[in-house]
């Protein structure tokens, strides 16, 4: 059984500062990995995808990065803001066929929050 | 939001009771999926369609049932509610673009088991 696990579970930074968050998974034959942000009391938003035959995808300000073989993928945050402050999530999708197309194991979160 | 709705988007009921909560999408996905969010737990997938009446468990699917009888409209149903199932509900969409598979969720639906 796939089991997602996201290290820090809660992250308190002054504005400006880069950083880093990390999840990790237990079976490597994955077919992407997601990084979604949640704001508080609203739905998922997908950030970032990156395929299994990727090692990182780029939008903005974010990085994310995926070393398959050791099961962990980093988010990288450059210059954050006050408007990053969010739970970020993320989650793989092994690689199966059939009916089992699409579905997601989610990590619990890493609750970013970013001071003035 | 790869136009989907959940409604209602706020529910309180009572132990025992029927629920049905609704997805519905404008863009006439094939696959769509209902998880649940509670804290410590993240979101764990509860059932999925994959086509019009075509349905499968998840890993939390005990005490819900689902229903699929057009390409919109996804139905989650809890046929005696628990204090357990007391969540927050979300509905997904698997859209795909060049050969890449994303998943977009609803906003979301606040369950509140008394």
């Amino acid at each position: 059984k796939q089991e997602v696990t996201q290290i820090p579970a809660a992250l308190s930074v002054p504005e400006g500062e880069n950083l880093v968050l990390n999840c990790s998974f237990t079976d490597s034959a994955i077919y992407n990995l997601q990084w979604f942000r949640q704001d508080p009391g609203k739905g998922l938003t997908s950030l970032l995808l990156i395929q299994s035959s990727q090692r990182e995808q780029t939008s903005g300000r974010l990085n994310a990065s995926l070393d398959k073989s050791s099961g962990r993928s980093t988010l990288y945050i450059a210059a954050s803001q006050p408007g990053d402050s969010a739970t970020y999530l993320c989650a793989v999708r092994l690689y199966a066929g059939g009916t089992s197309y699409g579905k997601l194991t989610f990590g619990q979160g890493t609750i970013l929050t970013v001071h003035p | 939001d790869a136009g989907i709705t959940q409604s209602p988007r706020h529910k309180v009921t009572e132990t025992g009771t029927p629920v049905t909560l609704r997805c519905h999408q404008t863009e006439n996905h094939r696959y769509m999926y209902w998880y649940r969010q509670d804290p410590g737990h993240g979101l764990r997938l509860i059932h999925y369609s994959y086509g019009v009446k075509d349905t499968d468990k998840g890993e939390v699917s005990d005490g819900y049932s689902v229903s699929r009888s057009k390409t919109e409209d996804f139905l989650l149903t809890l046929e005696s509610a628990t204090s357990s199932q007391t969540s927050v509900y979300f509905c997904a969409i698997s859209e795909s673009a060049g050969g890449w598979e994303t998943q977009y969720f609803g906003p979301g639906t606040r369950l509140l088991v008394l």
